[in-house]
């Protein structure tokens, strides 16, 4: 029963490298969504998808990029690392998120950009 | 804009009684949910409020009055493992979720 799962789990990055987070789930979730997790703040939402093919941004998407090309995986990209972006990342995923579908959330990739 | 406040930290005794409170300023309402958040661990869900009224899950329940933007937490007969962070997070008009910065709950033996 895996739900979601995020790789890494810890990753150092010097400025101006890029990398990929990668996410994936087995619950045929059609809805899925990056956040960032900083002290003291509420998540916050960098990309989301309503479905394969389907992509938009968040509150907070600058630096990052995003595609869903199948229903399991949904990968995040970060372009060119900046100290700024040292961050929790969490990937989530939900049946449906207009009715009251909780969101089910990987464990979380710890990111240090030097 | 749109903001969730809740209190960064609060302290309560095992085998207490502790009300997490949190009060919303959304561009619409769709539905509130507690999520828990252990240290170093990814939130999990609580629970689940749309309509005013209390909503009772063993010995977490959690209220919502919408007139008045506002939601309580409520956790009985405390427990060591209850330590954690406690999320609050409004569904806004575009279905969007809107995170509070989470409350840090300490028990103490």
């Amino acid at each position: 029963n895996a739900g979601v799962t995020q790789t890494p789990k810890f990753q150092v990055l010097k400025t101006g490298q890029s990398m990929t987070l990668q996410c994936a789930q087995d619950m045929n979730h059609e809805y899925m969504s990056w956040y960032r997790q900083d002290p003291g703040m509420g998540l916050r939402l960098i990309h989301y998808s309503v479905g394969a093919g389907i992509t938009d941004q968040g509150e907070v998407p600058n630096g990052y990029n995003v595609s869903r090309s199948t229903t399991e995986d949904f990968p995040l990209r970060l372009l060119s690392a900046a100290p700024s972006q040292t961050s929790v990342y969490f990937c989530a995923s939900s049946q449906d998120p207009q009715i009251n579908q909780p969101q089910h959330f990987g464990d979380g990739t710890r990111l240090s950009i030097l | 804009g749109q903001n969730i406040d809740q209190p960064t930290e609060m302290t309560a005794t095992e085998g207490a009684i502790v009300q997490i409170n949190c009060t919303y300023q959304t561009s619409g309402f769709n539905g509130l949910f507690w999520y828990q958040q252990h240290a170093g661990e990814a939130p999990t869900f609580l629970s689940y409020n749309v309509l005013d009224g209390l909503e009772e899950k063993g010995r977490f329940s959690s209220f919502l009055s919408r007139s008045k933007g506002y939601s309580y937490l409520l956790l009985k007969e405390l427990q060591m493992k209850d330590s954690a962070s406690y999320l609050c997070a409004v569904l806004d008009s575009n279905y969007q979720l809107i995170w509070g910065a989470g409350t840090k709950l300490i028990i103490k033996p």
